[in-house]
């Protein structure tokens, strides 16, 4: 089944501890991307890749890190979480070959709680 | 830069009600989408619109793409119970960059 897994699913740490979520996609897409959900504000672009090695600041990088390393895995990583990033975040892949904008695909988020 | 303003951000009917959410965009798109994400699930595709004045149908959904292609809108005909969630628009700019903005979202609520 093609699909966007992440994980975990829920997530309470405290400040200043490391953490991951991992996102992985088993659809081949060169374009994956981290998104937060936050009541009003829609899903802010955290991070974008196009492809491998490749990847781009969104509209709210500040505190977060990515790589791509391998074209189906697109972690998202704190160093140093803090309470302001308590929220749902989902990753998203699509396929960037056609000639319009492709749909995404959303994994089944991540809600995480920074004390 | 480019941003996609949608309203209302909630909406609370009677079952059989019809519902309409807007989306504005700052700046001419090239196209725009449109997804579902049902409450504690994640945002879904429904559609994509690409010309100017489209109009697409999925049974009792009515989407919009406006003349300008600086607008759009969804409107549910009769809700029912199985339409409850979150609609989100996300417009890509016309310089064609795949960058997707969101709109902040409309929540729709149900009464039976």
């Amino acid at each position: 089944e093609a699909q966007v897994t992440q994980n975990p699913r829920y997530l309470i740490t405290v400040t200043g501890k490391k953490l991951t979520v991992t996102c992985s996609q088993n659809m081949n897409h060169e374009y994956m991307s981290w998104y937060r959900q936050d009541p009003g504000l829609g899903l802010r672009q955290i991070y974008y890749s196009m492809n491998v090695e490749v990847t781009d600041k969104g509209d709210v990088p500040e505190g977060y890190k990515v790589s791509r390393k391998e074209k189906r895995n697109f972690p998202l990583i704190l160093e140093s979480p803090s309470p302001n990033q308590t929220s749902l975040y989902f990753c998203a892949s699509k396929d960037d070959r056609g000639p319009y904008n492709s749909p995404l695909h959303f994994g089944n988020g991540t809600r995480l709680t920074v004390t | 830069g480019q941003q996609v303003m949608q309203i209302p951000q909630y909406q609370h009917v009677q079952e059989g009600e019809d519902f309409t959410t807007y989306c504005n965009s700052s700046t001419t798109l090239s196209n725009i989408q449109w997804y579902k994400q049902r409450p504690g699930g994640h945002p879904v595709f429904l559609i994509q619109l690409v010309k100017s004045g489209e109009v697409k149908k999925q049974k009792r959904l009515t989407f919009q793409f406006g003349e300008a292609k600086k607008n759009s809108s969804l409107h549910i005909t009769a809700t029912q119970t199985t339409d409850v969630g979150t609609y989100f628009c996300a417009g890509e700019d016309s310089s064609n960059t795949g960058k997707l903005i969101f709109g902040q979202g409309t929540t729709l609520q149900v009464k039976p």
